[in-house]
């Protein structure tokens, strides 16, 4: 069965902070791992990641995989108090390439 | 353009009832599909629609859930006698054409379902 694991579970950081969150995964046929950003209901898409050691860039927000090792990181510079969400990693195979398997979070609340 | 939007937004009902929740997907996107959140959890996939077909409904808990998407577009999650187990938020996904690699599926706010 996949796994994905997410560390860390919460984090407070202050504003203009740098956060790296981590993401650690087993699965079958890996296919894609994906981040997510959710605020209140609707997780919002923020990189998808197929290749190691290319980093995917969007402003203050970064990420990149490793294949090998199994993991990804999503980095966030500068934080700012909208930054505060739960980031969620999902990864998908190849048997059901569209069914994200989701870990639990890492729970980011930057304060002023 | 328009998001993925789902309705209503908050459903209070009594255990053992009858719910519907619907789904109105991105225009355009041909794939859909149905994800569970409890508390403190990451979603969990239920079921992928692939036009009208349910293409995997290997997620979906027990014979008490189902879902239709008759004209491939709107689609409606059904649980019958709800318990209160069944109490957590349900989001609703869409992508382009769904199962390539660079599909992307895009999220609608939510049902969150309370089960008195």
């Amino acid at each position: 069965e996949d796994k994905v694991v997410q560390s860390p579970l919460s984090l407070v950081v202050h504003e203009g902070d740098t956060v790296t969150l981590n993401c650690s995964y087993e699965v079958t046929n890996f296919r894609s791992l994906l981040w997510y950003k959710q605020e209140k209901k609707a997780p919002t898409f923020l990189f998808m990641l197929t290749s190691s050691g290319i980093e995917k860039k969007s402003g203050r927000l970064s990420s990149i995989l490793d294949k090998k090792e199994l993991f990804s990181i999503l980095n966030i510079t500068a934080t700012q108090t909208g930054d505060s969400a739960v980031y969620l990693c999902a990864v998908t195979n190849s048997n059901s390439g569209y069914a994200l398997n989701f870990g639990k979070g890492t729970s980011l609340l930057v304060t002023p | 353009g328009a998001g993925v939007s789902q309705t209503p937004s908050n459903k209070v009902t009594e255990k053992g009832k009858y719910v519907e929740l619907r789904c109105d997907p991105i225009s355009g996107h041909t794939a859909l599909y149905w994800y569970r959140q409890s508390l403190g959890q990451g979603p969990e996939f239920l079921i992928y629609f692939q036009g009208t077909g349910a293409a995997d409904d290997s997620g979906l808990p027990n014979d008490r859930f189902f879902a239709v998407r008759p004209e491939g577009s709107v689609s409606t999650l059904k649980i019958q006698r709800t318990e209160r187990g069944d109490s957590a938020v349900y989001l609703c996904a869409s992508s382009f054409s769904g199962g390539s690699s660079t599909d992307t599926q895009y999220f609608g706010p939510g049902t969150r379902l309370t089960v008195l």
